[in-house]
């Protein structure tokens, strides 16, 4: 079983359009949770980073973590073309060793 | 957010020569760095763990003669492709952990290297 679960999409909405992107993950010892964004043909680019359950939010981004279910869920709202890009999550239980999602594929529409 | 720059950012090289890309954390310490390949539509592959002042630590698979890792400072961090072949083409993305107990991980910007 993998770490960390991906579904890689490609998932495509419209613009303005509330987007939720999800992992699950194996081992409830993990207590570092991130969302990176990644551009084409660029490093990704971190979004959120949380420790423990419960929500972070920083502008049209909402991280959630749910330790109970080994859930994490990262919602945009009023998502914008410039929002279109592939996004990681990543886990972490010492801070030392990572684990990365496959990545969702995410497109929104003009 | 703290930036780590990448170095080169796309390099072209013949088949048999050596390459090196660098990686730096401009704003913060990074005792471990970690090296990814990245191939087309698909997620970071860790090749190799990089700590400050001691060997790195690679993945299975990963040679460790054919991609030599160099961590001599806590800002930097360099990755040497030796006699590249056209398979070495790929793109590669370093991350830097910020020193601390609750450091967090930041990327390069990836460096494409194209091997002819």
């Amino acid at each position: 079983q993998k770490e960390v679960e991906q579904d890689p999409g490609p998932l495509s909405v419209p613009e303005g359009a509330i987007v939720s992107l999800n992992c699950t993950y194996s081992n409830s010892a993990f207590q570092y949770f991130m969302w990176y964004r990644q551009y084409s043909r660029k490093g990704p680019e971190l979004l959120m980073y949380t420790y423990s359950s419960g929500n972070k939010e920083d502008g049209r981004f909402t991280a959630q973590v749910d330790k109970s279910s080994k859930y994490i869920s990262l919602f945009i709202r009023d998502s914008q073309p410039s929002d279109s890009a592939t996004y990681l999550c990543a886990i972490s239980n010492t801070g030392n060793q990572f684990y990365f999602g496959t990545g969702t594929s995410l497109t929104v529409i003009p | 957010g703290a930036v780590v720059s990448q170095h080169p950012s796309w390099v072209i090289c013949k088949s048999g020569t050596s390459v090196k890309i660098e990686c730096r954390s401009l704003d913060f310490q990074a005792t471990t760095m970690f090296w990814y390949r990245q191939f087309p539509k698909q997620s970071l592959m860790l090749m190799a763990t990089s700590n400050e002042g001691s060997k790195a630590t690679y993945e299975q698979g990963v040679e460790k003669d054919k991609f030599l890792i160099n961590h001599a400072s806590l800002t930097l961090s360099t990755l040497t492709v030796t006699s590249a072949h056209p398979e070495d083409s790929s793109f590669y993305i370093c991350s830097a952990l910020e020193d601390g107990d609750t450091g967090e991980l930041f990327f390069g910007e990836g460096s494409r290297l194209t091997v002819l």
